[in-house]
């Protein structure tokens, strides 16, 4: 059975840095892009980033570019994303999703239960 | 990166059917066959209910069927039922290996 399970959530203030974590079992981890997404309380979906299956390309949201980075480490089949200078508006469930694969990874067919982030002063 | 429109909500009553749309722009909604749905029901992960405009994955019900027209794909749930009602959000490729979400359609069953 495939499981995503982020961790690391919390409350930081502005300014500050938390890193999420998504540990991830029941399927191939090294053989799947994955990706983090948002969902602003109140709001919807929005997709934060992207890497593929074995680290080396990256995409961001233009909202989170150059503040966020996301990694992974297939040995212990965890996706990372690092979240620096937080903002008000980064507050927001984090969901750690899977590609899944036919034309292109271009679906996300698993996902996590989702952490909450809060940045509050 | 706008995201792609969607209806704030729609409803019907069980056994009828309700449609919801996701308009994108030509960059990619029109662009792509790659536009996928979602059912997320409050404090739970969102569940693929369609990919690549019109795949219904294994064990979702053939009650769900997406079609695309344009910039516009749709996503219809047939023979509504009480455990249908959820929030729904379409997805696009967006070329550059970047992926844009819809604004979300609550479903009520009434």
């Amino acid at each position: 059975e495939v499981q995503l399970v982020e961790s690391g959530g919390g409350s930081v203030q502005p300014g500050g840095s938390l890193r999420l974590s998504c540990a991830a079992s029941g399927f191939t981890f090294s053989g799947h892009w994955m990706h983090w997404v948002r969902r602003v309380p109140g709001k919807g979906l929005v997709w934060v980033s992207r890497i593929s299956s074995d680290g080396s390309s990256t995409t961001y949201a233009d909202a989170v570019k150059g503040r966020f980075t996301i990694s992974r480490d297939n040995a212990k089949n965890t996706l990372y994303l690092q979240m620096n200078s937080l903002r008000v508006e980064d507050t927001a469930v984090y969901y750690c999703a899977r590609s899944g694969y036919s034309i292109g990874w271009h679906y996300f067919d698993y996902w996590g239960q989702g952490i909450l982030v809060t940045v509050t002063s | 990166q706008s995201a792609l429109t969607q209806p704030p909500s729609a409803s019907g009553s069980p056994g009828q059917s309700v449609t919801i749309s996701c308009t994108g722009t030509s960059s990619d909604v029109g662009d792509y066959n790659y536009v996928s749905w979602y059912q997320h029901h409050p404090g739970k992960a969102p569940k693929l209910m369609i990919y690549e405009v019109s795949m219904r994955p294994s064990g979702v019900p053939d009650r769900f069927s997406g079609s695309k027209s344009g910039n516009t794909a749709s996503l219809t749930v047939s023979a509504l039922r009480a455990e249908d009602e959820a929030d729904y959000y379409c997805s696009s490729y967006a070329g550059s290996n970047n992926f844009v979400f819809g604004t979300g359609t609550e479903v009520t069953v009434v």
